[in-house]
């Protein structure tokens, strides 16, 4: 398997413009996590999905940030309008149907984010 | 609410040497803690997953440990090479989260040739 697979690795946009970052989780996995990682702030959990179904959002900053999850094989993060603050690396992460204790998540590289 | 601690925040040692790294943890009530390995401009790649249960686990020259019940893990690293330049960060899943890995900030770790 490819592993996660996120697309673009690099994005440089203006403020007020519309960002989409992509991610493919791995094939058969059940669970797929968006990340957002500053210097500042480390890594943050900003949604997770199961089974294509959002469960908890409650990380997402904003308004401006929406995800959505079509089908088991796509999922992407939108920020509009984008600001300089959101710069920073998103991550996605996938895993196996949870089961206690057991499962890890696997990391794409990440989506470099530079909003001027 | 969990908190996670990793100290330092940054350590540089010899080639050669080994080498423990710290992680603290306020709540005992885990699920599992794992150790992570992030290379500069990558993503994260699990390392080591202990369960609540065990108290160790090992892979090559690498040995995490968990105490519980004094809200502590270590990793040690045998015989460091500079290959394990990297920034090491422990996560636990907390028993509370609905699945929401808690992270500790992460150790920058460089070894020198």
């Amino acid at each position: 398997d490819a592993g996660v697979i996120q697309s673009p690795r690099h994005e440089v946009t203006e403020m007020g413009q519309e960002v989409t970052l992509r991610c493919k989780p791995i094939s058969g996995h059940d669970y797929l996590f968006w990340y957002r990682q500053t210097m500042m702030r480390g890594l943050e959990l900003l949604i997770y999905f199961n089974n294509n179904v959002p469960i908890d959002d409650s990380g997402m900053p904003e308004d401006r940030f929406s995800a959505k999850m079509p089908n088991a094989s796509f999922s992407t993060l939108k920020i509009q309008p984008s600001e300089p603050r959101d710069s920073a690396v998103y991550f996605c992460a996938s895993s196996l149907e949870y089961t206690i204790s057991t499962d890890t998540q696997y990391f794409g590289p990440g989506t470099r984010l530079t909003v001027l | 609410k969990q908190e996670v601690t990793q100290i330092p925040a940054a350590l540089s040692v010899p080639e050669g040497e080994n080498l423990v790294l710290n992680c603290s943890f306020t709540d005992s009530a885990i699920y599992n803690l794992q150790w992570f390995r992030q290379d500069p401009g990558k993503g994260l790649t699990s390392l080591l997953l202990i369960q609540s249960s065990q108290r160790e686990q090992t892979s090559g020259r690498l040995n995490a440990s968990l105490d519980k019940s004094s809200g502590r893990s270590t990793l040690y690293i045998a015989a460091s090479q500079p290959g394990d330049s990297a920034t090491y960060l422990c996560a636990v899943d907390p028993m509370d989260s609905n699945y929401q890995l808690i992270w500790g900030a992460g150790t920058k770790l460089i070894i020198k040739p």
